[in-house]
């Protein structure tokens, strides 16, 4: 069965410093989506992606965090620097069509732990 | 604070119906979703119900919608240890999906 990839599944890292996530959505999937989850709340959004393109990235906080699809298929949420608030658990998710009418399917996560 | 609702813990006995409960604010949110999360990992897509509806069953899963309350509510029957984890009642937007806090079950042997 068809998978959301995500790597790496945990990172530690020091405040100050720069970290990476990759995500590779559905083959197919034209909408990819990144989330923030942190310890005992839901998901919020921080980036949607429709192929290349940026759909909403208001949450995102500019100053800090980058996230790229260049080619349409795999992406890359970067965080530089970390904060110490920035631990949480980020999930990347897609779906074959734009939200309200499709299913999302997400992927198990990168936990980021900032010391 | 959310703009979606749950309680966050419920504590049952295995065989025992769950009754987790959602209220949200989005009256025109065409979609309305039941997410799974066990620990340490992503979350899955239990079931979902369309927002002209007001049941749906799948096996052991029913959902109750009312729309007049913006209330949702996923009933799972014969509980089982299996089903423990965190449920996530989620709303669509148009361009977001906003979740809950997450309800915790516990299934107890």
């Amino acid at each position: 069965e068809a998978e959301v990839a995500q790597s790496p599944r945990y990172k530690i890292t020091e405040k100050s410093q720069a970290v990476a996530f990759w995500c590779d959505p559905i083959s197919g999937h034209a909408t990819l989506y990144w989330y923030r989850q942190i310890l005992g709340q839901g998901p919020e959004l921080l980036v949607q992606f429709q192929d290349e393109s940026v759909v909403d990235d208001s949450q995102l906080p500019k100053d800090r965090f980058s996230a790229e699809r260049l080619k349409g298929v795999d992406s890359t949420l970067k965080i530089q620097p970390a904060e110490l608030g920035d631990s949480a658990m980020y999930l990347c998710a897609s779906s074959f069509v734009t939200l309200n009418t499709g299913e999302l399917f997400f992927g198990e996560g990168s936990r980021l732990t900032v010391l | 604070g959310e703009d979606v609702e749950q309680s966050l813990f419920l504590s049952v006995r295995e065989g025992d119906s769950s009754v987790i409960n959602c209220t949200y604010t989005d009256s025109s949110s065409t979609y309305l979703y039941w997410y799974k999360q066990e620990p340490g990992a992503g979350l899955q897509l239990l079931t979902y119900i369309f927002s002209n509806m007001d049941m749906k069953q799948d096996q052991r899963l029913t959902v109750l919608l009312n729309k007049k309350d913006k209330h949702l509510s996923l009933r799972i029957a014969d509980t089982q240890t299996g089903d423990s984890a965190i449920y996530f009642c989620a709303e669509s937007r148009v361009n977001d999906m906003r979740f809950g806090a997450g309800t915790r079950l516990t299934v107890k042997p």
